[in-house]
């Protein structure tokens, strides 16, 4: 399969434990997205790269959460001190941008997160 | 305030009928509207997208900026169009922002 790669696929946790998800995007695309899915709400954005430049966050990512893309490739998302809050299905994105305009941004399976 | 609104978490048909799925935007801007879908198990994928006008599997939406709308429709529902729905609008930061989603059941 060589689209967008998350793992882990499935994290239960106990509350107040860190865990970490891994994102691996198509290789020549140089944007990347992480959502936050609820149960019974659409992906929320949380945060996006270009290249290795976290370029916006969302109010939804408090400072328990950091996001980094070392050398704009693969991305991880961290959550430290989880809370049952956190439980939701986390997914990532990535696309290509062009100066022409932006193309299609394809999806990963998510991680979900339970948190207990 | 940027918001995507789709009012139907579920939509029943029967197979051979016409679906319209409806979905409405506020955006201060030109919004980029998109449709992905999620069928049974897979991954979120695009459907279409405002800019390209063309019709995928049958489905077609057209934005209508005087409603603010962006309503997926298909003239005959098959059961494989049974999903998912998301209604989306893409910012000039390219993060796309997601209504709560509408599910479609399509009836033999």
């Amino acid at each position: 399969d060589t689209g967008v790669s998350q793992d882990p696929r499935h994290k239960i946790t106990k509350r107040g434990q860190n865990v970490t998800f891994r994102c691996d995007p198509i290789s020549e695309h140089n944007r990347l997205y992480w959502y936050r899915q609820t149960l019974g709400q659409g992906p929320e954005f949380l945060t996006y790269f270009q290249n290795e430049a976290q370029l916006e966050k969302s109010r939804l990512l408090s400072d328990r959460f950091s996001a980094e893309r070392p050398k704009g490739s693969f991305s991880t998302l961290e959550i430290q001190r989880t809370e049952q809050g956190d439980s939701a299905m986390y997914l990532c994105a990535s696309s290509l941008a062009r100066y022409s305009g932006n193309t299609e941004a394809f999806f990963g399976q998510g991680t979900r997160l339970t948190v207990v | 305030a940027q918001r995507v609104t789709q009012p139907e978490k579920l939509l029943s048909v029967f197979k051979g009928a016409p679906v319209e799925l409806k979905c409405n935007y506020s955006y201060s801007g030109s919004p980029e509207l998109f449709w992905y879908v999620q069928y049974s198990r897979q991954r979120l994928q695009l459907l279409l997208r405002h800019i390209s006008r063309e019709s995928i599997k049958g489905f077609t939406a057209d934005l209508n900026k005087g409603e603010t709308s962006f309503h997926l429709k298909k003239p005959f529902a098959q059961e494989e169009d049974s999903a998912m729905y998301y209604c989306a609008l893409s910012s000039n930061t390219d993060k796309l922002i997601f209504g709560t989603g509408t599910r479609l059941q399509v009836f033999p």
